[in-house]
């Protein structure tokens, strides 16, 4: 039973293309979360939804665009792939956005731009 | 704005040595604070937490973290490393905010554990 899953594992793709990653959470949760992890493993959010609403957008550029069909499903879509955009993407869940709820990760998915 | 540091990039340990790792954080009021681990190729695994309470919070694992408010600190230990434990591990800490919270993770510190 995986609790956050994420599809696919591994994208490699060519710069200007459009992909799209997507997340799929089994534990009821409210909130779901993007993460970007670079090269040198630090982690930053990207992006929050609770309730299909977006509420946390870190100043990501506008080619990313997450999409929240219901409250299990955050997909992230990105359009004209950079080089820069190479990384291990993230998604999380939590009961509700409150701090004290512990996130819980899906394995990750490590895009290439080539 | 919230920031955690982890001072240390890399460890390395002997098997059934102990382990302590550091972590400074810097947030306005009293934080949330998690420590999690991340084995290669795989997502986070959540060691512990802190919201309120006892100081020192056990987790899985055998690990354990105290909680040090005067030096803004958040240090993970444990007693006697295991192979299994190389890893990546990352402090974070968490904004209260009425929904949408966040984790802001420190730069992670690599432990490789010599047998």
């Amino acid at each position: 039973d995986t609790a956050v899953s994420q599809t696919p594992k591994y994208l490699v793709t060519q710069m200007g293309n459009d992909k799209s990653i997507k997340c799929e959470q089994n534990l009821g949760h409210d909130t779901m979360y993007w993460y970007k992890q670079d090269s040198k493993k630090f982690l930053k959010i990207m992006f929050s939804y609770n309730n299909k609403e977006l509420i946390i957008n870190e100043t990501v550029p506008n080619r990313f665009s997450p999409k929240s069909p219901d409250k299990a499903h955050l997909n992230l879509h990105i359009n004209s792939l950079e080089l820069g955009d190479s990384a291990v993407y993230f998604c999380a869940s939590s009961q509700e956005g409150f701090g004290q709820n512990e996130q819980f990760f899906g394995p990750g998915t490590r895009l290439t731009v080539l | 704005a919230q920031s955690v540091t982890q001072p240390d990039i890399h460890i390395t340990v002997s098997e059934g040595a102990s382990l302590e790792l550091r972590c400074n954080y810097s947030y306005g009021a009293t934080p949330y604070l998690f420590w999690y681990v991340q084995s290669p190729g795989q997502g986070l695994q959540l060691l512990l937490k802190y919201f309120s309470g006892d100081t020192l919070v056990q987790g899985i694992k055998g690990f354990e973290a105290e909680f040090k408010r005067s030096q803004s600190s958040f240090n993970l230990r444990k007693p006697s490393v295991h192979w299994s434990d190389a890893a990546e591990y990352f402090c974070a800490v968490d904004s209260i905010k009425a929904a949408g919270n966040k984790l802001t993770f420190g730069g992670g510190t690599r432990v490789l554990v010599k047998p």
